[in-house]
């Protein structure tokens, strides 16, 4: 079974300029989830969708952070205008539905804003 | 604030030693609690502990969940180098009615010496 699928894996942008992020989840997967990882910490959600629309995205910094999931399965995830303290991991993640099953992550896509 | 708080943040030991890794929590509506080891790329998973469920093995890992001291301890029998990890564990949440998100702590940093 492939797993969930993100590009591009490296990413190194000025601060200022915008940069977007793709995800393919497994397949099936109904509820799919975007988190930022920062060096040393744990990866904090940043928005999570059921299909193809949002049930979470509380903690979005919806001012330069945008994110979609038009037919309900691949997502982009979009930073405009990038910051310095915007340079993570940008992991996203799969589940079968939202009732709790295992969440599947990719492999991550590594932003560094200079 | 859902909480949940890693300990040791590190650890060095050396190959064939057991090692206990600590997780507690303070959230609502707790749904789950999941291990994840993550080396230079995505975090893989490990276990999901439920109240149905509060102790799960495989081979050398096991781990045991507390709801009473709303705890769980990864153990990790014989390390090898190849234990060498980021070891990530997550509560599973129920926000806003059947919505399910996963919390982090920040992880513990895991190095097997030969």
């Amino acid at each position: 079974e492939a797993g969930v699928a993100q590009s591009p894996r490296y990413k190194i942008i000025e601060k200022r300029q915008s940069v977007a992020f793709w995800c393919n989840p497994i397949s099936g997967h109904a509820t799919l989830y975007w988190y930022q990882q920062i060096l040393g910490q744990g990866p904090k959600l940043l928005i999570q969708f059921q299909n193809n629309g949002v049930v979470d995205d509380s903690q979005l910094p919806k001012d330069r952070f945008s994110a979609e999931r038009l037919k309900g399965v691949d997502s982009t995830l979009k930073i405009q205008p990038a910051k310095l303290e915007d340079s993570a991991v940008y992991l996203c993640a799969s589940s079968l539905m939202a009732s709790g099953n295992t969440i599947y992550f990719g492999e991550g896509s590594w932003l560094t804003v200079v | 604030e859902d909480k949940v708080v890693q300990s040791p943040l590190s650890l060095v030991v050396h190959e064939g030693d057991t090692v206990t890794l600590n997780c507690s929590y303070e959230v609502t509506n707790f749904r789950s609690l999941l291990w994840y080891k993550q080396e230079k790329k995505a975090p893989t998973f490990l276990f999901m502990l439920t109240s149905s469920g509060i102790e799960k093995k495989s081979g050398r890992l096991s781990s045991i969940l507390d709801k009473k001291e709303l705890s769980s301890i990864l153990n990790i029998t014989a390390t090898q180098t190849g234990d060498s990890a980021i070891y990530l564990c997550a509560v599973g949440v129920y926000s806003g009615g059947s919505n399910y998100k996963l919390t982090f702590g920040k992880g513990t940093l895991l190095t097997v010496n030969p």
